[in-house]
């Protein structure tokens, strides 16, 4: 299947300092990529959808300006946690989908964001 | 709403026996149903997919069973090997979808008991 790298895999930061992960896909072109957040225990969280070019669009009740989105190239999405509170530490998760009608999501790695 | 529903948390199955994992849909849209395996801290893997032209969809131990009447689709391990144990969802998406994700299940823990 395809790869989809996410970098760095965990990184710890202190309260109000900024974090960026990036997602790559290695070896297609994504028109559109994802991003996930997933609580323990719980399910996964859609917070928004990336799409080269263009703004992204967020699920309701995430702040766009906490997590800013920039999906600057096919192959790049980022991701932006601004101003970091504990609360914000999760596992972030990025997905990406080849290509209009390529249905099947390819999910990165995960990132851990511990925030002290 | 949820349209897509795994009504099974968890699901512990011997080893070298079948898993059967379930899914049920309401959105009668939907034409392509995607099955991910994801173990703690890691990203979910794809694991098969199924067309709503078809019934079943084989690779390997995993095959993917689709009644559309119903609106069911089922995932089944067979043989259960330990290293099976992971959590899965399903996930389903309707034609001509262009950026929208995919619609995902809560998923089924899946125990895996040597």
């Amino acid at each position: 299947g395809a790869v989809v790298s996410q970098h760095p895999s965990r990184v710890i930061c202190k309260s109000g300092t900024s974090v960026k992960i990036e997602c790559r896909s290695l070896d297609f072109q994504a028109t559109t990529m994802f991003w996930y957040r997933q609580f323990p225990k719980k399910s996964l969280m859609l917070m928004a959808t990336s799409n080269e070019g263009s703004k992204a669009t967020y699920e309701q009740g995430v702040e766009k300006d906490k997590f800013l989105i920039n999906h600057a190239s096919l192959t790049l999405s980022t991701l932006t946690v601004t101003s970091a509170h504990p609360e914000d530490s999760s596992f972030y998760i990025c997905s990406a989908r080849q290509g209009r009608g390529q249905e099947t999501q390819y999910f990165g790695p995960g990132t851990r964001l511990l925030v002290l | 709403d949820q349209q897509v529903k795994q009504n099974s948390p968890s699901l512990s199955v011997q080893e070298g026996r079948i898993s059967i994992l379930n899914c049920d849909y309401t959105n009668s849209m939907f034409d392509y149903f995607l099955w991910y395996k994801k173990y703690p801290a890691e990203g979910p893997t794809f694991l098969i997919s199924i067309s709503s032209i078809k019934d079943k969809n084989e690779d390997g131990r995993f095959t993917v069973f689709l009644n559309k009447s119903a609106k069911h689709l089922s995932l089944h391990i067979v043989p259960s090997q330990p290293g099976d144990s992971a959590v899965y969802f399903c996930a389903a998406s309707q034609p001509n979808s262009g950026n929208t994700p995919l619609v995902f299940g809560k998923g089924t823990r899946l125990s895996v008991i040597a």
